[in-house]
């Protein structure tokens, strides 16, 4: 199985900030890591597909990048709807699998 | 509008069989390229893919619970269903289901979960 590291697994900002959460593969995935953000009632919100394209209705400040087995998930300037969990996925191959997830808190 | 929603016991006892139904709308899993699979998460921890269906009823398993494992599908009431057999204490967790998109490989859409607690 191709093991997700997620980093960091928290992470305090401000209102404003701009953020970096890094997902790095055990081996290369060709692109196919997704993100996804968790609310703390446990909704589920998917937010980047094939490492950079936005899913409908996710605002800009959401960007994604990487290549090879090292991905990033950006928010531009976080606002109050922001702080939650974010999941990183690869569906390169069979079992996609998660990262740990990173905990976006108010700091 | 996409939709799907999941349902289940609420809890069971060990050794018991888990079964739980998604039932969705806004899509049809008899169209090309759709597929619903089943994604759990423990209190506090992280999500563990467990099983795909698809528009051509093709499955695919988790190779850690495969055994345990049986997804289908009743493409006329718009249904997905998993059984989990034999469960145990470690299969406490919240059960998802999610829209597929076979050529993104994206799980899009997801339902609100269902709490499962095995308990004797």
């Amino acid at each position: 199985d191709i093991q997700m590291t997620q980093t960091p697994s928290s992470m305090p900002a401000s209102l404003g900030e701009r953020v970096t959460i890094s997902c790095r593969a055990s081996q290369g995935i060709s692109n196919y890591l997704n993100w996804y953000q968790q609310k703390p009632d446990g909704t589920i919100k998917p937010l980047i597909y094939y490492t950079s394209n936005l899913q409908s209705g996710v605002p800009s400040r959401f960007s994604g990048s990487g290549s090879g087995t090292d991905y990033s998930l950006t928010i531009s300037s976080l606002e109050p709807e922001d702080f939650a969990m974010y999941y990183c996925q690869q569906y390169d191959s069979s079992p996609n699998t998660f990262g740990a997830g990173t905990k976006l808190e108010l700091k | 509008q996409v939709t799907l929603k999941e349902s289940g016991p609420g809890i069971l006892q060990p050794s018991q069989t888990l079964s739980l139904t998604c039932t969705f709308s806004g899509f049809s899993l008899s169209t090309y390229g759709m597929g619903v699979g089943w994604i759990r998460q423990p209190s506090g921890k992280g999500l563990e893919w467990l099983a795909n269906i698809w528009w051509d009823d093709d499955k695919y398993y988790n190779p850690s619970l495969k055994n345990r494992l049986t997804i289908s599908k009743d493409t006329s009431n718009n249904q997905a269903f998993l059984k989990i057999t034999n469960v145990d204490t470690a299969d406490t967790a919240t059960y998802y289901c999610a829209r597929i998109l076979e050529q993104l490989r994206v799980m899009d859409a997801w339902g609100q979960g269902a709490s499962v607690t095995v308990s004797s």
